[in-house]
């Protein structure tokens, strides 16, 4: 069975720009969840999508933005980006019908904002 | 909303020597309980999790004990490797029905395993 993947690994970005970051979840996991993981402040939840609808957002600026797609896959967005974005942005995904497999991660894409 | 504390944030040990790595949640509501292992510039890594109906669940070498009551649960790892060696991240949700929450994490733990 294939992993959750990301693309890209690693983007660089300039303040103020906007950054697309990319999900696929496992087959057959039909919920998306985006964490991002910034150096000394540990994993952070960001958004949660399932079903194609947001189900819930963590504590971060409406730049932050997603969606989830027919086929399950996502996408982040970040407008306006700050110096402060630069981080490890982490995808999970998790089965509805399995919850006890948990959610498992893909390799991150690593952003830098100059 | 959900507060997990993770201690310690750094832990050595001898090869052989048993780790325990200890968090407390603050959200009584929070009924799974997932620890993640990620070495250096790779992904998080599920390796082991339980559920609030359960008080202790083990896999090989390692084990996760829950107390419902004092709001805290544990990660034991037994006959340590070098391999071992990583940051550990414990974490909380609530997930219900059929389908996972979002996880609230502690902070890591790098365990380091010297040979």
């Amino acid at each position: 069975e294939a992993g959750v993947t990301q693309s890209p690994t690693h983007l660089i970005k300039t303040r103020g720009q906007q950054a697309t970051l990319r999900c696929s979840p496992i087959s057959g996991h039909t919920s998306v969840y985006w964490y991002q993981q910034a150096l000394g402040l540990g994993l952070q939840f960001l958004l949660w999508y399932d079903e194609g609808e947001e189900r819930n957002r963590g504590n971060f600026p409406p730049r932050f933005s997603g969606r989830q797609f027919p086929n399950y896959s996502s996408e982040l967005n970040v407008n306006a980006l700050e110096l402060e974005d630069s981080a490890l942005y982490l995808c999970a995904s998790s089965s509805k019908w399995r919850a006890a497999l948990g959610q498992y991660f893909g390799p991150g894409t690593r952003l830098l904002v100059l | 909303g959900e507060n997990v504390e993770q201690h310690p944030s750094t832990l050595s040990v001898q090869e052989g020597d048993s780790a325990v790595i200890k968090c407390t949640y603050s959200d009584s509501a929070s009924n799974y309980f997932p620890w993640y292992k990620q070495e250096l510039g790779k992904r998080p890594q599920l390796i082991i999790d339980i559920r609030s109906n359960v008080g202790e669940k083990k896999d090989q070498r390692i084990a996760v004990t829950l107390n419902k009551t004092a709001k805290h649960f544990s990660l034991h790892i037994t006959e340590t490797q070098p391999e071992d060696s990583a940051v550990y991240f414990c974490a909380a949700s609530k997930g219900s029905g059929g389908s996972n929450y979002k996880l609230t994490f502690g902070k890591g733990t790098l365990l380091t395993v010297n040979p």
